[in-house]
């Protein structure tokens, strides 16, 4: 297992724009959560998955956002009519919650998506 | 809602320790965290500390916690230029974590 995998890396788009960002976790983790991270800030929870199920989503999610994750397996985060505020890092992590102890609850983070909206 | 702050600058000579902490809001957190972030990176999870213990060594690392002040603080022996990065630590609350701002740790030769 290569660890948690975000395409893309750097994304460049013009404001109103639609952008879709995916994160493939490790394959044996049931949970996978997104965060967003400004500069100079800590990451923000947006929202996470337990399996397919959407258990929670951040009053920072606004309309504009939607996140799936169809199977399970891999989760697409949707941005639309992007906002020159939403430029940010988007950062995917996954982790297990069938086995108890503080490390398994403990995230494996991917390397991010970098969105700049110009 | 739930709170974690540190402080957003240290900066040690190579070789002393450098001691970075947190305070946390959140009365019922069982796991505190701390992550490591390299410019460019993702986080990168470095140790843990379950609420009911109130040190835990782990080689260069010593995490303490002072559950009473909702405290926590790493340590880290014989820093090195190496360890230059952001620290953030994170409190594990309602199935997700929250994080600090993260404190940034310069090491100077």
């Amino acid at each position: 297992d290569t660890g948690v995998s975000q395409n893309p890396r750097h994304k460049i788009t013009k404001r109103g724009q639609n952008v879709t960002f995916r994160c493939d976790p490790i394959s044996e983790h049931n949970r996978l959560y997104w965060y967003r991270q400004t500069l100079g800030q800590g990451p923000e929870f947006l929202t996470y998955f337990q399996n397919e199920a959407q258990l929670e989503k951040s009053r920072l999610l606004s309309d504009r956002f939607s996140a799936e994750r169809p199977k399970g397996s891999f989760s697409t985060l949707e941005i639309q009519r992007t906002e020159q505020g939403d430029s940010a890092m988007y950062l995917c992590a996954s982790s297990s919650s069938l086995r108890a102890g503080a490390k398994d609850y403990g995230y494996t983070f991917g390397s991010g998506t970098r969105l700049t909206v110009v | 809602g739930e709170d974690v702050e540190q402080s957003l600058f240290l900066s040690v000579r190579e070789g002393d320790s450098s001691v970075i902490n947190c305070t946390y809001t959140d009365s019922s957190s069982t796991y505190l965290y701390w992550y490591k972030q390299e410019p460019g990176a993702g986080l990168q999870l470095l140790t843990y500390i379950f609420s009911n213990m109130d040190m835990k060594q782990d080689q260069r690392l010593t995490v303490l916690l002072n559950k009473k002040d909702k405290h926590l603080s790493l340590r880290i022996a014989d820093t090195q230029t190496g360890d230059s990065a952001i620290y953030f630590c994170a409190d594990y609350n309602t199935d997700k974590l929250i994080f600090g701002t993260g404190t940034r740790l310069q090491v100077f030769p």
